[in-house]
């Protein structure tokens, strides 16, 4: 199992460029989600699904979508980058149920100018 | 809600003992994660605790208190690689959202 990959690894972009953070796993996880880190504020949740055609919003999604059409992918897409959605973003996996530890891919380094 | 709080930095010297703290606000819960991030890295799982107290894995061991929203990770014979960030997180009951991360605890581990 390859477990959770983000592409890209790194991106720099100008304010107001789009883009989308692509994030797969191949451990027939139902919960997905996306987190950014920032120095000093630890990992906060953008975005979550819990299955296939459901999403919901976590504790910073302004400016961020997310859409969940197969179990493997969740893509999250900037519509209009800016400074302060420079950051780490990380994506992780879960299985359904208590006590499943959260998986995590490697991070997308997204530089904002 | 659920506030989870950490020291934001430890420094401890190679082979000795570190107790990192753990504190939480939570309306309820299922138990309570350990993770390690090295800089540049993702997080990666290291303990589990649902039941309270002391879960043992080799150097590090995970201890729970519920009734008093209280954990702490505990690092043995400390190594010059444990020097990372090690993060506490919340599992929330409704077993529906992800976890909940504290900011997390960077440890240096000195000569």
């Amino acid at each position: 199992n390859a477990g959770v990959t983000q592409t890209p690894k790194f991106q720099v972009l100008k304010t107001g460029q789009s883009m989308t953070l692509q994030c797969a796993q191949d451990m027939n996880h139902e919960y997905m989600s996306w987190y950014r880190q920032d120095p000093g504020m630890g990992l906060r949740l953008i975005h979550y699904s819990v299955g296939a055609g459901i999403t919901d919003q976590g504790e910073v999604p302004n400016g961020y979508n997310v859409s969940r059409s197969t179990t493997e992918d969740f893509p999250l897409r900037l519509l209009s980058a800016a400074p302060s959605q420079t950051s780490v973003y990380f994506c992780a996996s879960r299985d359904r149920g208590a006590r499943e530890t959260q998986y995590f891919g490697p991070g997308t380094r997204l530089l904002v100018l | 809600g659920q506030n989870i709080d950490q020291p934001t930095e430890m420094t401890a010297t190679e082979g000795a003992i570190v107790q990192i703290n753990c504190t939480y606000q939570t309306s309820g819960f299922n138990g309570l994660f350990w993770y390690q991030q090295h800089a540049g890295e993702a997080p990666t799982f290291l303990s589990y605790n649902v039941l309270d107290g002391l879960e043992e894995k080799g150097r590090f061991s995970s201890f729970l208190s519920r009734s008093k929203g209280y954990s702490y990770l505990l690092l043995k014979e400390l190594q010059m690689k444990d020097s990372a960030s090690y993060l506490c997180a919340a599992e929330p009951i409704s077993g529906n959202t992800p976890l909940v991360f504290g900011k997390g605890t960077r440890l240096s581990v000195i000569a």
